[in-house]
């Protein structure tokens, strides 16, 4: 069981905007550690999507936007496209478990 | 331009010591602040932190993992070195070795290509 909880899958029609969830605990969230966002396209290394809960690593789009809250983080992607089609991982920092990571979601474009 | 590669083994028996070195450059380990991870990711799953190693040789270890775990590093040929003991099928995964962010934001900015490790006698 991972200390950050993701949905397994979402989906979205080109074009649409989709969110996708990651709730934490007092042990990283709450205790204000950030969330990082990481798109992972099978076959290949993870890519840092965003930093610091809402930050983007200089070229990725402005398509992408995270925000944090509490003890939940969630990741949004407006003008979905074909090519964002890949797993996302939230990530975190855990004050017992050091480094944590979601188990990750899968997001369809249909 | 940092780069990061792993190497090592791609297939090692159960109960056998997997040595894993990422080979980097675009950064030195001499250098305040920096340091190398490593993450694995077991086919169809989650990624998991594994081990982590600053330019001062602070060391940190998933508590799961701890007691099976050493991270070294040689900052003369800039490489980390991790060594897993006991080794499992269970291990089989692709193990990535990861820059982590600096500015007191822990994750990792730059990651390897990954080697899959497959744990099979």
């Amino acid at each position: 069981q991972s200390v950050l909880t993701q949905p397994p899958s979402v989906s979205g029609a080109p074009g649409q905007r989709v969110t996708i969830s990651c709730t934490g605990s007092s042990s990283n969230f709450g205790a204000g550690y950030d969330v990082h966002w990481y798109q992972q396209v099978p076959g290949t290394a993870p890519k840092l999507l965003i930093y610091g809960n809402t930050n983007r690593p200089s070229g990725v789009p402005d398509r992408f936007s995270g925000s944090k809250s509490g003890t939940s983080a969630s990741l949004a992607i407006t003008g979905l496209q074909a090519e964002d089609e890949a797993d996302y991982y939230c990530q975190s920092y855990d004050s017992s478990l050091k480094w944590v990571f979601g188990r990750g979601t899968k997001l369809t474009v249909l | 331009q940092i780069t990061l590669k792993e190497s090592g083994p791609t297939l090692v028996k159960p109960t056998q010591t997997l040595t894993l070195t990422c080979t980097f450059s675009g950064f030195s380990l001499t250098t305040s602040g920096l340091g190398v991870g490593w993450i694995r990711q077991p086919p169809g799953k989650a990624l998991e932190w594994l081990a982590l190693i600053y330019w001062n040789d602070d060391k940190r270890y998933s508590p799961s993992l701890k007691g099976r775990l050493t991270i070294t590093k040689d900052t003369s040929k800039n490489q980390v070195v991790l060594t897993m003991t006991n080794m499992d099928p269970v291990d089989t995964a692709t193990y990535y070795c990861a820059h982590p962010m600096t500015n007191n934001y822990l994750g990792f900015d730059y990651w390897g290509q990954g080697t899959l490790v497959t744990v099979s006698s």
